[in-house]
């Protein structure tokens, strides 16, 4: 079965610093991987997504994945944090690109301190 | 871009009573839609699939005959909590995929939170 880990419930970084959050998957098949934004009491937005090809993956507001097969990891970063930033990142898993059925890790909740 | 629009944002109802949650796409047609939900502090859990003009499919563990899925046409889903209880007091959020234009991206709605007093 398939499955997505975010090991970080919580983060907090300083406005201007670097972030990363983790994603580690279980999947059977190809994975098609996804980073999806929560801003408190809104839906999804879609950050970026994986399936084939460079596996340096860049996506809107400055955020960038790298897929690692042999790590089963999907990890987003970004170079320096916004305050706007702050909100819940979860990483999702699903059987195709458009991503339907999605599996999502538990998210992270980031914090930016000023 | 594409938009997904959910209906109502917040609703509030009385244990015992039926609720029912919107879900469109405003510019563009969806065949399929599905619907996820999410408790506070945890992440969204899909709950089925909607397709247009047939029944939806549920995943394991969810009622069938408790969340009643009707995806009527092909801009509109319609989720309805039948016999609302407090426990089932949660966000619902839903996502559709474009039709016919070989997009290959899935839009979320805004989410609905629901309160069962």
């Amino acid at each position: 079965a398939q499955s997505v880990t975010q090991p970080d419930i919580h983060i907090t970084v300083s406005e201007g610093a670097s972030l990363e959050l983790r994603c580690n998957y279980s999947y059977g098949a190809t994975p098609y991987l996804f980073w999806y934004v929560q801003s408190p009491g809104q839906g999804l937005q879609l950050l970026l997504k994986y399936f084939s090809g460079d596996t340096l993956v860049q996506g809107i507001k400055g955020f960038e994945a790298e897929f690692k097969r042999s790590q089963s990891s999907f990890n987003l970063r970004k170079p320096s944090v916004h305050w706007s930033d702050a909100a819940e990142y979860f990483c999702a898993v699903g059987p195709s690109a458009a991503g339907n059925k999605l599996t999502f890790g538990g998210g992270t909740r980031v914090l930016v301190k000023p | 871009g594409a938009v997904v629009s959910q209906h109502p944002s917040w609703v509030i109802c009385k244990s015992g009573t039926s609720v029912k949650i919107e879900c469109r796409s405003l510019d563009f047609q969806a065949t399929t839609m599905f619907w996820y939900r999410q408790f506070p502090k945890q992440s969204l859990m899909l709950m089925a699939t909607s397709n247009e003009g047939s029944k939806a499919t549920y995943e394991q563990g969810v009622e069938k005959d408790k969340f009643l899925i009707n995806h009527a046409s092909l801009t509109l889903s319609t989720l309805t909590v039948t016999s609302a209880h407090p426990e089932d007091s949660s966000f619902y959020i839903c996502s559709a995929r474009e039709f016919g234009s070989g997009g290959n991206t899935i839009y979320f709605g805004e989410g609905s939170w629901l309160t069962v007093v």
